[in-house]
């Protein structure tokens, strides 16, 4: 079975300041789809960036990236230049592209601090 | 509709009754997912539902936990005899399949007294 484990329960950072949130995966499967979603306190999951595990180049959406590690196994996202409207809980997630049943990480809460 | 909708936003029942969770997902969307997320916590797979194939039923905690789906629309959650822990958001979403992005509704927030 597919584990997503992001091991920062709540990070901190100063408006402005690039941060790094931390995702891991275990999967003995090759083709598979990675995500970054957003959850604000209004709980409206919103994706930031998807990456496809045949694809060696990090994805990139304006401020957000990841670094993509297929061999260790290893999805971080990095926010750049933050802003207080990124506050909110992140969650790392995965599917196999057979299964496609989307599997979550337990999330990271990130605040923003002005 | 322009988004997923679920209903209701909140339902607060007392311990032993029977609740549904509606979602209605995004026109034309093939796959639809329940999650459940307790306070605090992370999105746990409940079920999967992609077209006329049969459901991926493996994330339901137990046989008071059902779904279905007709189609591809609407889709309810049934819990049956709730039970204290039972209290969590459900979130509900849809997707076009594959490895397409999943639109999630507001959530039903479900409190069991």
């Amino acid at each position: 079975a597919q584990t997503v484990t992001q091991s920062q329960p709540e990070m901190s950072v100063q408006e402005a300041e690039t941060v790094t949130l931390s995702c891991t995966y275990d999967t003995s499967e090759n083709n598979y789809y990675l995500f970054w979603y957003k959850q604000p306190p209004s709980r409206q999951m919103i994706l930031v960036i998807r990456q496809e595990a045949y694809k060696q180049q990090n994805a990139t959406e304006n401020r957000f990236s990841v670094n993509f590690q297929k061999a260790a196994k290893s999805f971080s996202l990095k926010i750049s230049d933050s802003q207080l409207g990124d506050t909110a809980m992140y969650f790392c997630a995965f599917m196999n592209q057979g299964a496609q049943k989307l599997v979550f990480g337990q999330g990271t809460r990130l605040t923003i601090n002005p | 509709g322009a988004g997923v909708s679920q209903s209701p936003s909140n339902k607060v029942t007392e311990k032993g009754k029977d609740v549904e969770l509606r979602c209605d997902p995004i026109s034309g969307h093939t796959a639809l997912y329940w999650y459940r997320q307790r306070l605090g916590q992370g999105l746990e797979f409940l079920i999967y539902f992609q077209g006329n194939s049969a459901p991926d039923k493996s994330g339901l905690p137990s046989d008071r936990f059902s779904a279905e789906r007709t189609g591809e629309s609407v889709s309810t959650l049934t819990i049956q005899r709730t039970q204290q822990e039972d209290s969590a958001v459900y979130l509900c979403a849809s997707s076009l399949g594959y490895w397409n992005e999943a639109f999630f509704g507001q959530g039903t927030r479900l409190t069991v007294v």
